[in-house]
């Protein structure tokens, strides 16, 4: 268990749907990341939030859309999404955002896109 | 582009055997580095890290990391492996640009450690 829990597990959409991924993190953190790990590639960095401030957008799609109401709660929000964006959602958490910190990972939302 | 590279996709070993990793990255200026390992079954989780100070660093479970910043290098090694051991390994680098964390990650190694 590493504090970061990440819900769905598991999901399969329809290209035309709308969803949203959860991460919640319950250790005080003040900076929170949405990574993409497709098969047969590196994790790709998404997005990162330093305290529920967007401070990075790593050049994504605006079909992702994330929300940070909060320094303990950062979603995902999906629409129109493409085949190709079938892929392992992590999320992950940081003390403060800084290059040097251990990141703490949940255990990702599979998903699928039909 | 700039990046992260591991030599080795795929990995088998016998109990007992030697174990090495190669990372590279490409960045030049200061690096913070990193390797995660992702067990089977569960999350991704900090094996060691490097950031200043003695290039040599030792983590947990009895394994290690030399920078050798003249090789942009950052490899993993372990004298004496077990089957426990039987993981994906990343190799992870925060680049010398930006105030924030942006890990950038290698694709990955998976070791197989065969009793």
């Amino acid at each position: 268990e590493t504090g970061v829990t990440q819900t769905p597990r598991h999901l399969v959409m329809g290209m035309t749907n709308k969803k949203s991924l959860k991460c919640e993190q319950h250790l005080g953190h003040n900076a929170m990341y949405w990574y993409k790990q497709s098969a047969k590639k590196p994790l790709e960095l998404m997005f990162v939030y330093s305290l529920e401030e967007r401070v990075e957008n790593n050049s994504v799609p605006s079909r992702f859309s994330p929300e940070c109401p909060n320094s303990s709660h950062l979603f995902l929000h999906l629409h129109t999404l493409q085949p190709e964006d079938s892929a392992l959602y992590l999320c992950a958490s940081s003390q403060n955002g800084s290059p040097n910190e251990k990141l703490f990972f949940g255990s990702g939302t599979q998903l699928s896109v039909l | 582009a700039q990046s992260v590279s591991q030599h080795n996709h795929h990995v088998i070993l016998s109990e007992a055997a030697s174990l090495e990793l190669g990372c590279n990255y490409s960045y030049g200026g200061t690096v913070n580095l990193f390797w995660y390992v992702q067990y089977p079954g569960q999350h991704l989780q900090l094996l060691l890290k490097y950031f200043s100070g003695d290039p040599l660093v030792k983590g947990i479970k009895g394994f290690e990391a030399e920078f050798i910043k003249s090789k942009f290098s950052f490899n993993l090694r372990k004298p004496s492996v077990q089957w426990s051991d039987t993981a994906e390994y990343f190799c992870a680098v925060t680049p010398p640009f930006g105030g924030y964390n942006k890990l950038i990650f290698g694709a990955g190694t998976r070791l197989a450690v065969h009793p």
